[in-house]
């Protein structure tokens, strides 16, 4: 049974922390994601990784990196946390390709939720 | 223009009902393409792969029409369980694009 794991369901951190989250997969996959999902915007895509070491901005990265020092491990850092990144925050792990009888499909981790006061 | 576009919803619909959900995608050269489900407050998961020529898992049905990019989801006999958000999603190269969700409530 596939599974990616996060760090904590729910964490509460005050403006201007520093946070990390993190994200585990056991299914070998090459991609790792981060997104966050608020209300009305739907999930949208912060970083990925589709290598050890590389990464890839997505839509909205700006207040927040990652580090991805081994394939099944990918962490998301708010630098310094603020209100506005109160969120949900989702990753979501997939295969380089389909194949291994799978389409590529991602697989997501249960979610952490976050809020920054 | 977004990648993928869904209607919202919601769809309110009884229990035993047949409900269709559609979605179109931009871009033409992508190559994979799924319905997630999402429970409220819980991550997506995914229902199902959907392929060129159609396939159907239980009560589902997924199709996809290249030529119009355009995907569906039938649910036959709806259940209270079908409640819940159906995304759209559509793969190309490394990157997914999501639709923004229709919500199906199934009532008694």
């Amino acid at each position: 049974d596939v599974k990616v794991t996060q760090s904590s369901r729910y964490l509460v951190k005050r403006t201007g922390e520093k946070v990390f989250l993190e994200c585990v997969q056991d299914m070998d996959h090459e991609n790792m994601f981060w997104y966050r999902q608020d209300p009305g915007l739907g999930l949208r895509l912060i970083y990925f990784s589709y290598d050890v070491k590389m990464k890839e901005k997505g839509d909205i990265p700006e207040g927040y990196s990652v580090s991805r020092e081994k394939k099944e491990r990918f962490s998301l850092i708010l630098e310094s946390a603020s209100t506005n990144q109160t969120s949900m925050y989702l990753c979501a792990s997939s295969s380089w390709t389909s194949g291994r009888g799978g389409r590529g499909e991602q697989y997501f981790g249960p979610g952490t939720r976050l809020t920054v006061t | 223009r977004k990648e993928v576009e869904q209607d919202p919803g919601p769809f309110n619909v009884p229990e035993g009902a047949t409900v269709a959900f559609n979605c179109t995608y931009s871009n033409s050269a992508s190559q994979s393409f799924f319905w997630y489900r999402q429970d409220c407050r819980k991550e997506p998961k995914l229902l199902m792969s959907v392929y060129s020529s159609g396939n159907e898992d239980g009560r589902f049905t997924a199709q996809l029409n290249r030529a119009s990019q355009y995907i569906s989801l039938l649910i036959r006999d709806s259940k209270l369980s079908d409640s819940a958000t159906y995304l759209c999603v559509v793969r190309n190269f490394n990157k997914f694009y999501f639709g923004s969700g229709t919500k199906l409530n199934v009532k008694p």
